[in-house]
């Protein structure tokens, strides 16, 4: 089945500093990934839409500027959290979809967790 | 935009007996309801879907029914076993699109 990884699987870092995640899909490429936020106990929540060569897409609600997006490739994807607060701590985890459009089912990532202390 | 509502939140079961988890939609544009069951710190995975088109569908001890009219997807597993205890988020979308999960539900099944 299709891979999908990310990296790293655990950060800690202090507030005020940034944290970029990566996403990659591992056997297929991918025109459009998607970052998820779930807080403990929780479901996962939408944070934005990534396509390729493209703009990320946002929810409401979700800051773009501290948020950065990054799909500038078909099978990687980063997301920025920039100025980290202990508040942004949460579990992040990416999907992707096969780029040729053969399936609907989404491909997510091991998630990644954020501290921020 | 679509609204996916998830009961129970807290389902415990005796090993062997089913369990049955409800989710209802808002968006009739969607065509896409997949089931995932996700362990602590891990990734969902996903165990069953179905599409519009079809009104049920099963995998061994797994089923998914869909009433698109009443807009409501369950989720049924039989003879529960212990290692079906974790948590299980429904979710819909459009075509390719993004995915609304539920609020999930916790599953535990007593030996």
């Amino acid at each position: 089945g299709a891979v999908v990884s990310q990296h790293p699987s655990r950060v800690i870092c202090k507030s005020g500093t940034s944290v970029k995640i990566e996403c990659r899909s591992l056997d297929f490429q991918a025109t459009t990934m998607f970052w998820y936020r779930q807080f403990p106990k929780k479901s996962l929540m939408l944070m934005a839409t990534s396509n390729e060569g493209s703009k990320a897409t946002y929810e409401q609600g979700v800051e773009k500027d501290k948020f950065l997006i990054n799909h500038a490739s078909l099978t990687l994807s980063t997301l920025t959290v920039t100025s980290a607060h202990p508040e942004d701590s949460s579990f992040y985890i990416c999907s992707a979809f096969p780029a040729d459009g053969s399936r609907m089912e989404q491909y997510f990532g091991p998630g990644t967790r954020l501290t921020v202390t | 935009g679509e609204n996916v509502e998830q009961h129970p939140s807290t389902l415990s079961v005796q090993e062997g007996d089913s369990a049955v988890i409800k989710c209802t939609y808002s968006d009739s544009a969607s065509n896409y309801f997949p089931w995932y069951k996700q362990e602590l710190g891990k990734r969902p995975q996903l165990i069953i879907d179905i599409r519009s088109n079809v009104g049920e569908k099963k995998d061994q001890r797994i089923a998914v029914t869909l009433n698109k009219t009443a807009k409501h997807f369950s989720l049924h597993i039989t003879e529960t076993q212990p290692e079906d205890s974790a948590v299980y988020f429904c979710a819909a979308s459009v075509s390719y699109g993004k995915l609304t999960f539920g609020q999930g539900t916790i599953l535990t099944v007593h030996p």
